[in-house]
C-alpha cells in the first residue's frame, strides 16, 4: 500500500531534549516536505527536499533541521525543543517538484502531535 | 507574497444542504489551486485541483472552478452528508521554480443528520 508513515504519532518531551521525528514513503517520490499545523494558522512549511541530499528552508525553518540521505526517508530534527514548537507535524511527499501536473500532488502522513513542556 | 484566504468556520449544515466554502488567493503568475480535506485524526488528502484558469476540479461530488478574474476557487457540493464533516484547506502552488505551497487556515465543516 502506497503511504507516508511518521513516527512517533504522539510525543511529550521537555525543553532542550533533542528529538527526531521520522518520515518514510514507499512511492519512490522525489519531493518531500515537513509542515506544522497550528490552530488558526493552517499549515506552514518547515523544510522541503527536492531529492537526495537537496534540502531547503520553507516558511518557518527556525529551530528545526532535516536531512535526506536516502530517497525514502526525511527525518525532522529538533536539536533543542522549546514550548513554541508544540504543534501537530505532517510529513508529505510528491512524485516531483514540477508544477502543473499529477506529479505535484502531495501525499500526507498521519501526523505527529508534539508537546514540549 | 502569496496568500490564501478562506472563510472562517465552523460551517454547520444539515444533511443534504448545499455547501459553499469560499477561497480567494493572491499570487503572481498562474498558480495551481488545490482543495485538501482533513478528517478527524488523519493527515490531509487531496480532494481536487485545477491548474489553469476556467478549469473545474471535481471529486466525490465536490467541485471548484479556477476563476482568475476574481482570484477565487470556491468549493461547492450540492448535497452534503454527515461523512463530509471535516476540515477543508484551500492551497496554491506557484510554478516557475517556487516549491513552497501556501495553505489557507482551514474551514471546519460540521454536518448534522
Amino acid at each position: 500500500e502506497a503511504q507516508v508513515t511518521q513516527n512517533p504519532r504522539y510525543l511529550i518531551t521537555v525543553t532542550g531534549k533533542k528529538l527526531t521525528v521520522t518520515c518514510s514513503q514507499n512511492m519512490n517520490h522525489e519531493y518531500m516536505s515537513w509542515y506544522r499545523q497550528d490552530p488558526g494558522l493552517g499549515l506552514r512549511q518547515i523544510y522541503y527536499s527536492m531529492n537526495v541530499e537537496v534540502t531547503d528552508k520553507g516558511d518557518v525553518p527556525e529551530g528545526y533541521k532535516v536531512s535526506r540521505k536516502e530517497k525514502r526517508n526525511f527525518p525532522l530534527i529538533l536539536e533543542s525543543p522549546s514550548p513554541n514548537q508544540t504543534s501537530l507535524y505532517f510529513c508529505a511527499s510528491s512524485l516531483s517538484s514540477l508544477a502543473g501536473g499529477p506529479q505535484e500532488t502531495q501525499y500526507f502522513g498521519p501526523g505527529t502531535r508534539l508537546l514540549v513542556l | 507574497g502569496n496568500s490564501v484566504t478562506q472563510m472562517e468556520g465552523p460551517v454547520t449544515l444539515s444533511e443534504e444542504a448545499f455547501l459553499t466554502i469560499n477561497c480567494t488567493y493572491t499570487a503572481t503568475g498562474y498558480p495551481s489551486l488545490f482543495w485538501y480535506v482533513q478528517y478527524p485524526g488523519e493527515g490531509l488528502q487531496l480532494l481536487l485541483k485545477a491548474t489553469k484558469a476556467d478549469d473545474k476540479g471535481s471529486n466525490k461530488g465536490f467541485e471548484a472552478t479556477y476563476r482568475k478574474e476574481t482570484t477565487s476557487f470556491h468549493l461547492e457540493k450540492g448535497s452534503v452528508q454527515v461523512s463530509d464533516s471535516a476540515v477543508y484547506f484551500c492551497a496554491l502552488r506557484r510554478g516557475g521554480g517556487s516549491y513552497i505551497p501556501t495553505f489557507g487556515r482551514g474551514t471546519s465543516l460540521i454536518v448534522h443528520p
